[in-house]
C-alpha cells in the first residue's frame, strides 16, 4: 500500500528565509509525486509534480522539490519565503492503474513578518 | 482558477438527511475523483470515475455512492447522514487513463451536519 508522510505538522520562518518541507513516501514502484498548496477556504493547487527523469522539478511561486529514490523523499524548497505563502501543503503520491493520489497529513506554514 | 466547478460551496444539514454534491471537470478532463477531508483522516480518496464507468474506489462507505454523467458531471450523493460526515469534499479531474496525469481540485463543497 502507498503511503506518506510529512514529519512536520507546523512550520514557522520568518519572511525572506529559506524553506524545505520534508515529505517520505512509500510505494513499490517507481512513485509519481506531487505538492499541493491549500490555502484557507480555498481547493488544493498543484505546485509542482515528479514523474520522471531530472530529480529536481520546478513549479509554480518559485517552488522547487528533488526526488531521492534513496531516502524515499521528495522535499519541497524555496529559498526565500514570501508572507503570501502561508498556506497548507501537502505531499502527495500516486500510481498503479487507478491513479489515486494518497496524500500526507499536510504541514502548516506560518510566515512571520 | 483550476477549471473545476464544485456546487454548492456551503451546505448545512441534519442527521439522516440525504445530499447530492455536483462537480463539473475542466473542460477535455474524462475523470473525476472525489476526496474527503477531515481533521481526523486527512485528504481521503473516496472513489474515480472515468468517462462514466467506475474505475477506483477507495475508503468510500456503503451510504456514499456517485455517478458520472455522459456530459462528464459527477455527483457525489450521501444518505443517512450522520455527525461525523461533516467534512471537506473535494472533486478533482484529470485528463484520462491510461497514463498518470496531474489532478486539479475545486474548491471543494463544506459539509456541516447539525
Amino acid at each position: 500500500a502507498q503511503s506518506v508522510t510529512q514529519p512536520d505538522i507546523h512550520i514557522t520562518v520568518s519572511e525572506g528565509a529559506s524553506l524545505e518541507l520534508r515529505c517520505n513516501y512509500s510505494y513499490g514502484a517507481t512513485p509519481y509525486l506531487f505538492w499541493y498548496v491549500q490555502s484557507p477556504g480555498q481547493g488544493l493547487q498543484l505546485l509542482l509534480k515528479y514523474f520522471s527523469g531530472d530529480t529536481l522539478v520546478q513549479g509554480i511561486k518559485g517552488f522547487e522539490a528533488e526526488f531521492k529514490r534513496s531516502q524515499s523523499s521528495f522535499n519541497l524548497r524555496k529559498p526565500s519565503v514570501h508572507w503570501s505563502d502561508a498556506a497548507e501543503y501537502f505531499c502527495a503520491v500516486g500510481g498503479g492503474s487507478n491513479y489515486k493520489l494518497t496524500f500526507g497529513k499536510g504541514t502548516l506554514l506560518t510566515v512571520n513578518p | 482558477d483550476s477549471g473545476v466547478t464544485q456546487t454548492p460551496k456551503h451546505l448545512i444539514t441534519a442527521t439522516g438527511q440525504r445530499v447530492t454534491l455536483r462537480c463539473s471537470p475542466r473542460s477535455g478532463d474524462l475523470s473525476v475523483y472525489w476526496y474527503q477531508q477531515s481533521l481526523d483522516q486527512g485528504l481521503q480518496f473516496l472513489i474515480q470515475y472515468y468517462n462514466g464507468e467506475e474505475r477506483a474506489k477507495g475508503n468510500i462507505l456503503e451510504r456514499f455512492s456517485a455517478q458520472q454523467f455522459p456530459d462528464l458531471h459527477s455527483e457525489l450523493n450521501l444518505s443517512s447522514l450522520e455527525l461525523g460526515d461533516s467534512a471537506l469534499y473535494f472533486c478533482a479531474s484529470s485528463v484520462g487513463f491510461g497514463q498518470f496525469t496531474p489532478q486539479h481540485f475545486g474548491d471543494g463543497t463544506r459539509l456541516s451536519i447539525l
